[in-house]
């Protein structure tokens, strides 16, 4: 089965620019999404097909996706930011995939 | 508005049975899939499996086939994620949510259901 692996935190000043990574056989071939989760909160979907931001979410949040990485980038961070990210994809199978999230902790 | 409002929490024995339901408003139910995913006390995102209203297909993680079974009435849009016999392990909090089709992200979710399994 797909695995996708994600750091289990990332730190970052307010300010700063803080990149999760979401690693996976040939990715790049791959729809990547990502989601927000805060505390006691469903997911929120922040970037879609790589690197689409829904309406609502900051230009901030941008996405990459090429070879063997996918990378959410989000930028100026701010407090309100601190939760867990998921990224996943669809496998061959038409079977959802998750990593196992990033900690994004503001210092 | 579109929304998915799903059933509440619930407190169960080992053993018994519980069917938690999901329901669509503010869009097509039978055009879109509806995807249930897991999320244990502290851990991460597990994807369980999902259903497509319109015709009822549906698609398993392995990790969840035959553990749980998910239907769906186009009739009231809502769709469902059963048990017929929970254990302690099923204790998580479920979260229903929306997807278009093909690779398309899950756009829209549920507050989540949370489901406790205690003697």
């Amino acid at each position: 089965s797909y695995v996708l692996t994600q750091p289990p935190s990332v730190s970052v000043a307010p300010g700063k620019t803080a990149r999760i990574t979401c690693g996976g056989n040939n990715i790049g071939s791959k729809s990547v999404h990502w989601y927000q989760q805060k505390p006691g909160q469903a997911p929120v979907l922040v970037i879609y097909y790589n690197s689409d931001r829904p309406s609502g979410i900051p230009e901030r949040f941008s996405g990459s996706n090429s070879g063997n990485t996918a990378t959410l980038t989000i930028s100026r961070v701010e407090g309100g930011d601190e939760a867990d990210y998921y990224c996943q994809v669809w496998d061959n199978s038409d079977h959802g995939v998750f990593g196992g999230g990033t900690k994004l902790t503001v210092l | 508005e579109v929304q998915l409002v799903q059933s509440g929490a619930e407190v169960k024995k080992p053993g018994e049975s519980l069917k938690i339901s999901c329901k669509g408003s503010g869009y097509s139910f039978i055009s879109h899939w509806i995807g249930w995913v897991r999320q244990k006390p502290g851990k991460g995102l597990e994807w369980m499996g999902i259903i497509y209203p319109g015709d009822s297909d549906t698609k398993y993680s392995p990790s969840f086939q035959g553990q749980v079974t998910i239907s769906a009435d186009k009739s009231i849009s809502t769709a469902y994620l059963q048990w017929s016999s929970l254990k302690a392990s099923d204790t998580a909090i479920y979260y229903c949510a929306r997807r278009e089709g093909g690779p398309a992200a899950m756009d829209v979710w549920g507050k989540g259901t949370t489901v406790t399994v205690s003697s």
